[in-house]
């Protein structure tokens, strides 16, 4: 049972316009959700995270929004970089268990 | 800005040999984790650990497997007798506290592991 699902293995948009990464969850005790960035031969790192008791969280470029109803997020980068090229993993928690439950990840590809 | 470290970045080792890989977690973190990550799969979660004991396992985390922190700064994973099948990149991470709004998990760049 794949409780975290990112099904758009990969997305190409053009430097300047709006990437678009969405995540989809089964488990409704999810109470926090996390986007990671990853570059090839490093580890996952922290973009940005919202609460359940939210529905948008914004830092910089970088949105997440939370349709708790529909058990859907999405991170939002505009205006997108070619830096930005990386994969992309949703990860959803549930706070009173700690661990983290990844999807497979979206490879965003940002062309100049 | 601290980070998790993690050694070595490669292992090679024959199919049955234990395998120690190691991780340096940020030195106020409480949390740690393991996971690992198949080529092409997704990241999967192996264990947490807190207050020198296991609070979370997976399925993956079988009796082949083991975590220790034998002192105050590492946390080691160990494969008792590796098979083909463990081939994976292996990532420690480690939090300040609880989970929480404000305390994600920090990974460290893992450590390729090859099964022979």
């Amino acid at each position: 049972d794949q409780q975290v699902k990112q099904n758009s293995p990969s997305l190409s948009v053009q430097e300047g316009r709006i990437s678009i990464l969405n995540c989809d969850y089964t488990n409704s005790m999810f109470d926090y959700f996390l986007w990671y960035k990853k570059y090839p031969a490093e580890g996952p790192t922290f973009l940005i995270s919202i609460s359940s008791i939210k529905d948008k969280n914004e830092d910089g470029r970088f949105t997440v929004f939370l349709n708790k109803s529909a058990k859907h997020l999405s991170l939002h980068i505009v205006p997108s970089q070619p830096g930005d090229s990386a994969v992309y993993f949703c990860a959803a928690i549930n706070t009173n268990a700690g661990k983290s439950t990844f999807g497979d990840g979206t490879t965003l590809t940002v062309k100049p | 800005e601290p980070e998790v470290t993690q050694t070595p970045s490669h292992q090679v080792t024959q199919m049955g040999q234990e395998v120690i890989l190691r991780c340096v977690p940020i030195s106020n973190h409480l949390y740690f984790y393991w996971y690992r990550q198949i080529l092409g799969q997704k990241v999967e979660f192996l264990v947490s650990f807190y207050n020198n004991e296991i609070s979370e396992k997976s399925e993956i985390f079988d009796d082949q497997f083991s975590v220790e922190r034998p002192d105050g700064s590492n946390f080691t994973l160990k494969i008792r007798s590796t098979k083909l099948e463990d081939s994976a990149m292996y990532f420690c991470a480690s939090r300040l506290g609880r989970e929480s709004r404000d305390q994600p998990q920090h990974f460290g760049d893992g450590t390729r592991l090859s099964i022979l």
